[in-house]
This record gives C-alpha cells, sequence and structure tokens, in this order.
C-alpha cells in the first residue's frame, strides 16, 4: 500500500538546470511533508519540510511546492550543482501520531557537470 | 563522533542464521526506529520505541523482532534470515521535541545467501 507516490524514478539534469522531483499522497490526515537526501553510503538527512498551511517553502536553492487540493508536493532544485546527486525521498506524517514518516520510492538525481 | 551508530556496518549470512543488528545513539532521543531500504520501495518502518518500555510493530515487522535495552540502544534480529530479507537497515532516532524530523544512522548493508 503506498501511500505516497514519488516520481521519476531518476533523473539526470545538467548543471545550472532545475530538478524537479513529484509526490502525491493519498491520506488527507497528512500534515507535515518533509524531504529527505541521501548520499552513497550515507544515512537520509532532513533537507527541507513544509506543512500545508503554506503553499511554498524556500531553503536556499531548495523549494517545496505544495498543492493541498491536488494532493502533492514537489521539490524544486534550482541552479542545479554535481554535489546534489544523490538519492531524494519525499515523506509524509500525522501530527500527534507516533510521528511515523510514509516515505516515497525515492528518485535518484545525477547532475552532469 | 556520530550520533548514531550502525554496528556491523556489512554483514553476509546464510539462510537460517540468526543475525542481530545493533544501533547506538548519543543524541538523547526518546524515540527509536528500525527502517529497511529496498530499491524502487524506499524506506519501510519495521519497528519503533518511544521508550525502553515501548515496542510498537511498522509496516513490515513479519520476520524481525527488536529489544531497546536502553534508551540509547536499539537492536533488531532476524530470527531465521532468508533471502527476501537482504536489504539496507536504517536506524533513526527522534525526539518529541523536534517535531516529525528523524535522524539516519550510517546504515547496515545485509546479504542472506
Amino acid at each position: 500500500q503506498q501511500q505516497v507516490k514519488q516520481s521519476p524514478q531518476s533523473l539526470i539534469v545538467q548543471k545550472g538546470g532545475i530538478s524537479i522531483i513529484n509526490c502525491a499522497y493519498e491520506n488527507t490526515a497528512f500534515d507535515y511533508f518533509p524531504w529527505y537526501q541521501q548520499f552513497p553510503g550515507k544515512g537520509p538527512a532532513l533537507l527541507i519540510a513544509i506543512r500545508p498551511d503554506v503553499s511554498e517553502k524556500k531553503e536556499g536553492r531548495f523549494t517545496i511546492s505544495f498543492n493541498k487540493s491536488a494532493k502533492q508536493f514537489s521539490l524544486h532544485i534550482m541552479d542545479s550543482q554535481p554535489g546534489d546527486s544523490a538519492t531524494y525521498f519525499c515523506a509524509a506524517s500525522i501530527s500527534g501520531s507516533a510521528r511515523q514518516l510514509t516515505f516515497g520510492s525515492g528518485t535518484q538525481l545525477t547532475v552532469l557537470p | 563522533d556520530a550520533d548514531v551508530t550502525q554496528t556491523p556496518r556489512n554483514r553476509i549470512t546464510k539462510t537460517g542464521k540468526r543475525i542481530m543488528l545493533e544501533c547506538s545513539q548519543t543524541k538523547g532521543h526518546d524515540r527509536m526506529y528500525w527502517y529497511r531500504q529496498d530499491p524502487g520501495l524506499g524506506l519501510r518502518l519495521i519497528y519503533y520505541s518511544f521508550d525502553v518500555k515501548d515496542i510498537n510493530k511498522g509496516e513490515i515487522s513479519d520476520g524481525y523482532s527488536v529489544s531497546r535495552q536502553a534508551q540509547a540502544k536499539f537492536s533488531l534480529s532476524l530470527e531465521s534470515a532468508i533471502p527476501n530479507q537482504t536489504a539496507l537497515y536504517f536506524c533513526a532516532t527522534g525526539d518529541y521535541n523536534s517535531y516529525n524530523e528523524q535522524f539516519f544512522g550510517p546504515g547496515t548493508r545485509l546479504t542472506v545467501l
């Protein structure tokens, strides 16, 4: 039961380009939507997160766009750099629950120099 | 020193063997989690614990057991390993005050022959 669907599975972008990763969720009770970044040989680490009371959150080159009515959210990486090459996971959780994160299937991003 | 450590980092074992993966944390967090990562499936929750006396099953607990020996230690056991348990296993910690952010260890790559 995939409650958070992520696409694409892999993405190749030229340096300086925009990387866009999309996620869709089914459970309308979700109210916290983080993105995790994972480098090879490392565990995932929180990159940026958003709550549904805002439609966009920006931190440096990374932006989350959130569409509550469509139950979709996306990660935009502006001016993509080779150092951004990693696997990205979207996730969702419910406040007051066991703080369980439901993860998407992951996107392997490669930024070409 | 790393905040969340996992041992071993790599393990190859045979079908039917009992295996224990260990996780230790110095973050002082009360919540600990075990996930497995498979290509194309993202991260799936196996077990989680809110304190030493609290153990909860996650999405895919069958074939696994856990022990919370202390606030800082959470171990995952495979009582009788089978090949489809070959995966990357991650331990994570969380804190009530850090909302839903989870902090991941470096992972254990387990191969069951």
